[in-house]
């Protein structure tokens, strides 16, 4: 079975400038969940999806980040513009039901570096 | 509010050795979820093992075991005989569960392991 499938892994601009990841979820996953790991720390959740809905995106800084699920299935997580603290690794999780009980798993991430 | 602590920053070991990663956690659930994740350097979280607060039995699985005491908050796992590929950053976490207040992964600052051969 396929696991989460991010890209791009490694992403490098500069400031100011928009940037985009991508997430598509383990098959039959409904739960979809974005974090954000700082150098030396655990990930700290972002959003969380069930199905197409954001039920979660209290921790989402919403002037410069935003996500997308339109079909349920893959997403897609923005940010304009991108700011030098935004430098960290993105990770995408998924879960096959509500997020209480189900073990998330986990995608590669993608590491973006901002100049 | 949910707390994770790994109070080891970074641990070294030989190779055979036996090492063990400590997990202290703090939660007001009194159904809650533990897990421990490992991340290697290709940067993706491996699911290592789950275990809900009334499960107390310690779990092995071939040279990794766990164990979990709720008396003391903790979740310690340890790894027997290391290897050169266990070498990671693991992570131990803690849910919510039914009816918790918390749905949301809390995971500590994590653990690196360095095995030398």
């Amino acid at each position: 079975e396929a696991g989460v499938v991010q890209s791009p892994r490694y992403k490098i601009i500069e400031k100011k400038q928009p940037v985009a990841f991508w997430c598509n979820p383990i098959s039959g996953h409904n739960t979809l969940y974005w974090y954000l790991q700082n150098l030396g720390q655990g990930p700290e959740l972002l959003i969380r999806y069930e199905n197409e809905e954001a039920v979660d995106d209290s921790q989402l800084p919403k002037d410069r980040f935003s996500a997308e699920r339109l079909k349920g299935v893959d997403s897609t997580l923005k940010i304009q513009p991108a700011e030098l603290g935004d430098s960290a690794v993105y990770l995408c999780a998924s879960s096959q039901g509500l997020a209480l009980v189900e073990t998330q798993y986990f995608g590669p991430g993608t590491r973006l570096l901002v100049l | 509010a949910q707390k994770v602590t790994q109070a080891q920053t970074e641990i070294s070991v030989v190779e055979k050795e036996d090492v063990t990663l400590d997990c202290v956690y703090e939660t007001r659930d009194t159904t809650y979820y533990l897990f421990w994740y490992k991340q290697p350097p290709s940067g993706e979280l491996v699911f290592l093992i789950r275990r809900n607060s009334f499960d107390e039995q310690n779990e092995i699985s071939g040279r990794y075991s766990w164990n979990f005491q709720k008396s003391t908050s903790s979740f310690n796992f340890t790894i027997t005989a290391s290897q050169v590929v266990d070498s990671a950053v693991y992570f131990c976490a803690l849910s919510g569960g039914i009816g918790g207040s918390n749905y949301k992964l809390t995971f500590g600052k994590g653990t690196l392991l360095t095995v030398n051969p």
